[in-house]
């Protein structure tokens, strides 16, 4: 998991509630990511993040917001407007600069349960 | 648009036998391939990958991946399977000629009996 830091480890909201999510890297990455992973199906590109001040839609991005103020720092907030949002989800970062490997990088998770 | 396939959602080997697990991709232009492993509630760890050059990569605890583009595959195989590979793993894709988003496949579920 080295370099990718992820808070909390466990997150439990109540209905209605809106919660965030860090994400915090120190390796100088420029793409961040945010995965939903649920069993039996994978991960989901909720959004991501190529460069500071910009971010797209993935595949599931209803009911989740994102910031990138700073290059090392990516929350994902996920709001009331979300319906399931019980899942575990993931942090990750590319290097995408020139001679960048391509590989990314995960954090730890948080686990989130809506009570 | 690009996708990839595991056609597997769980594989049993016996402890010592070798292990394959299978992976397809498609991508519209030439392929940046991954493997990745996942222990339980952990994030995933990089196994190996495929940009250019040999079709066979060798990875991090004996994994290696070979690349076949005519049958457009990436399956990852280890020659003598331990107990302590069980885990989830993920084949994931990036089109080259695309952007920065790589898909992951539902992954497989990889049990090593003793």
């Amino acid at each position: 998991d080295g370099g990718i830091t992820q808070s909390p480890k466990y997150l439990f909201r109540k209905e209605g509630q809106n919660v965030t999510l860090s994400c915090e890297q120190n390796l100088n990455h420029d793409a961040m990511y945010w995965y939903r992973q649920d069993p039996g199906q994978g991960l989901r590109l909720i959004y991501y993040s190529q460069i500071v001040n910009d971010f797209q839609k993935g595949d599931i991005a209803e009911g989740y917001s994102v910031s990138r103020e700073k290059k090392e720092s990516f929350p994902l907030t996920v709001t009331s407007a979300q319906k399931n949002p019980t899942a575990f989800y993931l942090c990750a970062s590319t290097d995408t600069g020139t001679g960048g490997s391509d590989t990314q990088y995960f954090g730890p998770g948080t686990r989130l349960t809506v009570l | 648009a690009q996708s990839v396939a595991q056609p597997e959602d769980q594989v049993n080997v016996a402890e010592g036998n070798p292990l394959t697990v299978k992976c397809t991709y498609s991508v519209s232009g030439n392929p940046y391939l991954f493997w990745y492993v996942q222990y339980p509630n952990r994030g995933l760890q990089f196994l190996l990958k495929y940009i250019t050059g040999d079709n066979l990569v060798k990875g991090s605890y004996g994994f290696e991946a070979e690349f076949n583009k005519s049958q457009t595959s990436f399956h990852l195989k280890k020659p003598s399977a331990l107990v302590s590979d069980s885990a989830l793993y993920f084949c994931a894709v990036r089109d080259n000629g695309g952007d920065d988003k790589i898909i992951f496949g539902k992954g497989t579920r990889l049990h090593i009996l003793p």
